[in-house]
């Protein structure tokens, strides 16, 4: 069966650190793999896809990054973090055919 | 304008009532789908539909293709059912309404 797996569970950065959001699938391959945040009180939004290894669509400009170094691999990084980059960070799969999407348990991240 | 909305955006019932939460879109869909995601965060999905109704023991889903309109439907309603279920319409990609926080009182 498939699984998803993000890491950290939560993570409290200061403002200008480096982040590094880990995503990673067992049981498929060649997924179609989002990142997502959601502020406090709001809905999901967007922030890359990707669907194939080095290929990464943005959603929404800012100062993240993603990556894809392997099929099942999708991290999630920055350079410096804002205090506006808090929020609940969300990865998740689906196969080609966009049917039903899975979600990671999520990475709760604080920027003081 | 959201391609997504939902309502209510909150919504408090007595155990045992019959909850009805409404989602309608604006985009060209392959599928809706209803979501819940519990206290934690965790996101599990409920529904993927593309035409007419389906359920799951207390829990139906219908869609009406043609006023692009989905409704979710919980039957006597438990406590447990607490949590935010979002709507999400799936086309070229997923569009997400900001969900709707139920919270069932014993």
């Amino acid at each position: 069966s498939q699984t998803i797996h993000q890491w950290p569970a939560t993570l409290v950065q200061p403002v200008g650190s480096p982040l590094s959001l880990e995503c990673t699938v067992e049981g498929t391959s060649n997924p179609n793999l989002y990142w997502y945040r959601q502020a406090a009180g709001r809905g999901l939004q967007l922030l890359f896809y990707s669907v194939g290894i080095g290929q990464i669509s943005s959603e929404v400009p800012q100062n993240l990054s993603a990556s894809r170094p392997q099929d099942r691999q999708f991290i999630l990084s920055s350079k410096k973090l804002l205090l506006s980059d808090s929020g609940f960070y969300l990865c998740a799969w689906t196969g080609v055919s966009l049917d039903t999407q899975y979600f990671g348990p999520g990475t709760r991240l604080t920027v003081l | 304008k959201n391609e997504v909305e939902q309502s209510p955006q909150n919504l408090t019932a007595q155990e045992g009532e019959f909850i009805t939460i409404n989602c309608s879109y604006s985009v060209g869909i392959s599928a809706l789908h209803w979501l819940q995601q519990h206290p934690g965060g965790g996101i599990v999905s409920l529904f993927m539909l593309s035409s007419g109704k389906k359920k799951h023991g207390r829990l139906i889903a219908t869609i009406n293709i043609q006023e692009k309109h989905s409704s979710l439907h919980i039957t006597a309603s438990h406590p447990r059912d607490s949590a935010v279920y979002i709507c999400a319409a799936s086309g070229n990609q997923f569009y997400f309404g900001t969900g709707t926080s139920l919270t069932v009182i014993p």
